[in-house]
């Protein structure tokens, strides 16, 4: 089975400042790895996917994650965060050759000015 | 472009009754998945489907059933609804392919009274 652990419920930021959410996950096999935002009243979009190769995976309005193997990590980043970056943000594993997902609870990134 | 589409984005019903709930995408996936958000939990997966007239169990499918009838259409009951069913309901649709992100619908407000 795997589990997902986002450190922090809520992320209150000022804009034009960096940012982190964190992702930990826990799994006896290999897994995919996903970022999704949800906008207030809408689904969720996908950010970024982490499959293979690269540890460094950008995506979607300016966001990258790290992939740590070692420390079970997916930390999701942006150098510099605009008032319409706040959302909620989910982590999300997928064990290889499976299509499921298993979702962490959700971190709210605030953006204030 | 990729297009789920969930029948209500806002339901009331009352304790007691039979729920349906559809999803339909435009996208030829064979996967297709149901999820309920509650604030603090993340998204739970309840059931999902892997092709026509298949499905499978999740997390939570207690009180709840699925029927997938065609390819494009995965419908949620909710054989006699009860208030902690209150919550909101995403339904999400991938391709076979395990590395394959999800796409979401933008939901639906349950509330049962």
């Amino acid at each position: 089975a795997q589990s997902v652990t986002q450190l922090d419920s809520q992320v209150p930021v000022f804009e034009e400042a960096p940012v982190e959410l964190r992702c930990n996950y826990s799994s006896s096999v290999s897994v995919y790895l996903f970022w999704y935002v949800q906008y207030p009243n809408q689904g969720l979009q996908l950010l970024l996917k982490y499959l293979s190769g690269s540890t460094l995976v950008k995506g979607i309005n300016g966001f990258e994650a790290e992939f740590n193997k070692s420390q079970t990590s997916f930390h999701l980043r942006k150098p510099s965060v605009h008032i319409s970056d706040t959302a909620e943000y989910f982590c999300a594993v997928s064990p290889v050759g499976y299509s499921t997902l298993t979702f962490g609870k959700g971190t709210m990134l605030l953006v204030s000015p | 472009d990729v297009k789920v589409t969930q029948s209500s984005r806002y339901l009331v019903k009352r304790t007691g009754e039979k729920v349906f709930l559809e999803c339909v995408q435009d996208m030829d996936h064979e996967n297709m998945f149901w999820y309920r958000q509650d604030p603090g939990l993340g998204l739970r997966l309840i059931y999902f489907s892997y092709d026509v007239k298949m499905k499978e169990k999740g997390d939570i499918p207690e009180g709840y059933s699925v029927s997938r009838e065609k390819k494009e259409r995965f419908s949620l009951i909710l054989e006699s609804a009860s208030t902690n069913q209150t919550s909101m309901y995403l339904c999400a649709s991938s391709s076979g392919q395990s590395n394959q992100p999800q796409h979401f619908g933008d939901g639906t407000r349950l509330s049962i009274l």
